[in-house]
C-alpha cells in the first residue's frame, strides 16, 4: 500500500517557465512534508519542508504548498533552470518518528 | 545543510561474501541514522533506523540477521550486508536525523555476481 503518491513519472517545463510538482498521500497523521532532489547514483538532497500547521513555505526559487483537506501537496519551481533536472521526491512523516515515507519519484526536464 | 559521506562509493561481491558500507556524519553528532535500499527506478525504501549505543529497528520484511547494523559512536553507523546475493545488488543510501530533517549519504552502489 503506497502511502505517498507521486502520480507524474515525468515532467518536462522550458527554462523559465513554472515546474509544478504533485504528491497526493493517504494518511491523515502524517503531519511533516519533505522534497528532495535527486541526480542519478547520488543520495538525496534536502530542498524544503512544511510542518501541517502551515499551508505554504518558501525558499527562494521553491514553494512547497499544503493542502490538508485533500492530501496533497505540491513543490513550485521558479523559473525553472536546467540545473533542476533530476528526480524529485516528496517524503512524509510522523512527528516525532522521523521515519520517512517516500513517494515514488518524479523525473523533471528542464529545457534549454 | 549537514555533510554525510559514504564509504565506498561502489563495491562488486562474489555471492556468499560480506560486504560493509560505512556512514559518516562529517560536521555534526548523530544520535539517529536511517538506512535505505533504492531499486531501480523505485522509491526509497527505509530498511532500518540506526540509534547510537542501541540495537537498530528494522522494518517490517528486513532481515537483521542479514543485514547487521552498528551505530557504535555518534558519527558512524555501518551496515553490513552478510552473505550477499544477487538479489541484494542496489543502492543503498544512509541519512542522518538534523533536528526534523534528514540529510543523505551519496549513496553505495552493491553489486553481488
Amino acid at each position: 500500500d503506497q502511502q505517498v503518491k507521486q502520480n507524474s513519472p515525468s515532467l518536462s517545463v522550458q527554462e523559465g517557465r513554472i515546474s509544478i510538482l504533485n504528491c497526493d498521500y493517504t494518511n491523515s497523521m502524517f503531519d511533516y512534508f519533505l522534497w528532495y532532489k535527486k541526480y542519478p547514483a547520488e543520495g538525496p538532497t534536502f530542498l524544503i519542508s512544511i510542518s501541517s500547521i502551515k499551508d505554504k513555505n518558501e525558499d527562494g526559487r521553491f514553494t512547497v504548498f499544503l493542502n490538508k483537506s485533500a492530501k496533497h501537496l505540491s513543490l513550485h519551481i521558479v523559473p525553472s533552470q536546467p540545473g533542476d533536472s533530476a528526480v524529485y521526491f516528496c517524503a512524509a512523516s510522523f512527528s516525532g518518528t522521523y521515519k520517512y515515507i517516500f513517494g515514488t519519484g518524479t523525473r523533471l526536464k528542464v529545457l534549454a | 545543510g549537514a555533510v554525510v559521506s559514504q564509504h565506498p562509493s561502489r563495491v562488486i561481491c562474489k555471492s556468499g561474501t560480506s560486504v560493509k558500507i560505512e556512514c559518516r556524519s562529517l560536521d555534526f553528532q548523530a544520535t539517529t541514522m536511517f538506512w535505505y535500499r533504492q531499486f531501480p527506478k523505485q522509491s526509497l525504501m527505509l530498511m532500518a533506523t540506526s540509534n547510537e549505543g542501541s540495537k537498530a529497528t528494522y522494518e517490517q520484511g528486513v532481515e537483521k540477521d542479514k543485514f547487521l547494523i552498528n551505530h557504535a559512536s555518534l558519527t558512524l553507523s555501518t551496515l553490513t550486508v552478510t552473505s550477499a546475493h544477487p538479489e541484494d545488488s542496489s543502492f543503498y543510501i544512509c541519512s542522518c536525523q538534523v533536528e526534523d530533517t534528514q540529510y543523505f549519504g551519496p549513496g553505495t552502489r552493491l553489486t553481488v555476481l
